[in-house]
Parts: C-alpha cells; structure tokens; sequence
C-alpha cells in the first residue's frame, strides 16, 4: 500500500457526462500528480499541483481540469466525456517537487464510458 | 517519434532466467532514469532510480545508464514468477517536472 488513496475504484458512465475522480496524497507529502493509461497510449502525465498550485502540465485535454485543494486532495474532473476517454487514472504524491522525488502512485480509477 | 521508446513485449521467460528490459530515448537533456513495476490492476511502484550515467544495483536488480547511445537496461536475475509484472522505464530533465513514461514491457516468468 503506497499511501495514496483514489475514489472511486471504478466508474462508469455515457459519453457527454462528467466525472470527478478525488485523489488524497500519502501523509506529508505536498505534490500530486494526474496520469491517463490506455492500452494504446502508455502511461501519460496530465498535471501535477505543488501545495496547491499548478506546477506542470502535459497532454492534458481543454475538457479536463484539476485542482489541489488546502488540505492538499486533489480532484480531476472529465468533462464532455469521449468514448477515448476511458482509461485508468492515477494519481501519485511526492514529497518536493522536480529532481527525483520519488512519485507514489494510488491504486488508480478504472472509468468506462459508453 | 515518441521521447521514450520501449518495447511491450511479452517477454515470457523460463524461473532463473536474466531478464533484460530496454528503453531508448530521444531527449539529451534527460538526466534521472527510472524504473517502475506495475502488477496487473495496480499502481506503478519504483524500482530504482539513476542519475546520469552508470550502474545501480539492488538485490537481483541492476539498473544501466548509457547516456552516450541514450539507451538504459534493467537485469534482473535469477528472475521469480513474482517478478511477473509490467515493466516501465521513465525519465525527467534536470529541473524538470514532467517525468515521461515509456510504454511498459509485459514480462511473464513461468515457474
């Protein structure tokens, strides 16, 4: 067990629709970060929020937007939701930010659309 | 071209084999190379972890750095069945802060 919780374990929902998936970081830790895996895609990163505030971004789409909140749990919302969209989702935590702050990944959330 | 290139395999291995897992890499500015393990429904968890070029060594774990050919390897010997899992390498920059995954490599090591 990494520490790192996520909810829900698993989603379903139609195209159109929107989710939020809640991730809450191991104790201490200030960085959160959001990845997509599908099968043809790898493991991509989507974001990641030091104490708060947007640090990096990668292949994040205009219809997906995150936040980390004062308590440091974070929120990915999907929005307009595309058949392509389903994947599994993984948050992950570190300490700092940068350099090789090790990144503690959560057991992820499985979201189907259809 | 992608950044990080890694063969999906399957790689399927014989108990006791020496496994070799491989990424090339496009980016130069790349300085932190990683490896991460990933069981079937889990999260990634890492492995190892080197700065620039050289060597690491973990237990059955060896992790290579080749920054002159922009190749690394993980060995893994006297594999177990256990060792069963998705294999993915992944780098960042200096100061950077995305870390880019490559593809994973399944690996089956049968008993």
């Amino acid at each position: 067990d990494s520490g790192v919780t996520q909810t829900p374990k698993h989603l379903i929902t139609a195209t159109g629709q929107r989710v939020t998936l809640r991730c809450s970081p191991r104790s201490g830790d200030l960085s959160v970060y959001w990845y997509q895996q599908s099968l043809d895609q790898g493991l991509q990163f989507l974001i990641q929020y030091y104490n708060g505030e947007e640090r990096a971004k990668g292949n994040i789409l205009e219809r997906f937007s995150a936040q980390q909140f004062p308590d440091l749990h974070s929120e990915l919302n999907l929005s307009s939701l595309e058949l392509g969209d389903s994947a599994l989702y993984f948050c992950a935590s570190s300490v700092g930010q940068g350099r090789t702050n090790e990144q503690f990944f959560g057991p992820g959330t499985r979201l189907t659309v259809l | 071209q992608k950044e990080v290139e890694q063969d999906p395999g399957p790689l399927s291995v014989p108990e006791g084999a020496i496994v070799s897992l491989n990424c090339t890499y496009s980016n130069s500015a790349f300085q932190y190379f990683m490896w991460y393990r990933q069981y079937s429904r889990k999260g990634p968890e890492l492995l190892m972890y080197t700065y620039s070029s050289g060597n690491k060594e973990d237990g059955r774990f060896t992790a290579q750095v080749d920054k002159s050919s922009k190749y690394i390897s993980l060995f893994i010997r006297d594999s177990q069945p256990s060792d069963s899992a998705t294999y993915l390498c992944a780098m960042r920059e200096t100061g950077g802060f995305k870390t880019i995954f490559g593809a994973g490599t399944r690996l089956f090591v049968k008993a």
